[in-house]
């Protein structure tokens, strides 16, 4: 099945700063979502990519869907406390009865000194 | 509306036994799936049913079971627990129109330990 390596694993990163995580897949993806993670909590929706070349941003969070579509980023702009919390990338065969599998990355645990 | 909810939040068992998690999905969903978040790693997926009929299974030994109910709600079944079943059993419901059809929604988990 398909598998994606996401680095890196920790970040600690004093507030203000900026932040990147990193998703990588050997065989060309014909989506990518991210996930965000608090602390105790569950995993949430943040963002589908599908294009080659795709960037979208929400506020200060750029994703981006590399152009061969096997890579994959998340940047954080002048980080926040609130911002805490595990990102996981994650993707899915599209289509047919693989809706609801998704495959996730080990995720990014980003850490905020304020 | 309300989201996905689970049951029990937390619970605590011994090697050998039975455990059985409950997932409503949100309204108007009739996908469910369920993942496995062992501490530390991503999750994992376990199952997914679509219209009470199964249509995907993850890499999990037969001890795992689920189904779904007409109204859409699932069980989990897990036999003869092990310590490493010992997770964050995570119910997620995704809407089946076509656009945003792998989007999930999860629920917020239930905590198993196994003593």
């Amino acid at each position: 099945g398909q598998q994606v390596m996401q680095i890196p694993q920790y970040q600690h990163v004093q507030e203000g700063e900026d932040f990147t995580t990193y998703c990588n897949s050997s065989t060309t993806l014909s989506n990518i979502q991210w996930y965000k993670q608090r602390p105790g909590g569950h995993p949430v929706f943040l963002i589908q990519l599908v294009k080659s070349g795709e960037v979208k941003k929400q506020k200060r969070l750029t994703f981006q869907f590399g152009e061969a579509k096997k890579n994959s980023s998340l940047h954080i702009t002048a980080t926040q406390t609130t911002d805490v919390g595990t990102y996981f990338c994650a993707v899915s065969n599209a289509g047919g009865t693989s809706y609801g599998k998704l495959t996730f990355g080990q995720g990014t645990i980003l850490t905020v000194h304020p | 509306d309300a989201g996905v909810t689970q049951s029990p939040t937390h619970l605590i068992k011994t090697r050998g036994q039975h455990v059985t998690l409950r997932c409503s999905p949100i309204s108007g969903h009739k996908s469910v799936s369920w993942y496995q978040q062992v501490l530390g790693q991503g999750p994992q997926f376990i199952f997914q049913y679509y219209e009470k009929e199964e249509r995907g299974r993850g890499n999990f030994p037969d001890r795992f079971s689920a189904r779904q109910f007409p109204n859409y709600s699932s069980e989990l079944n897990v036999n003869a627990l092990l310590l490493g079943d010992s997770a964050l059993y995570l119910c997620a419901s995704r809407p089946t129109r076509v656009t945003g059809a792998n989007v999930l929604t999860f629920g917020a988990g239930s905590r198993l330990t196994v003593l």
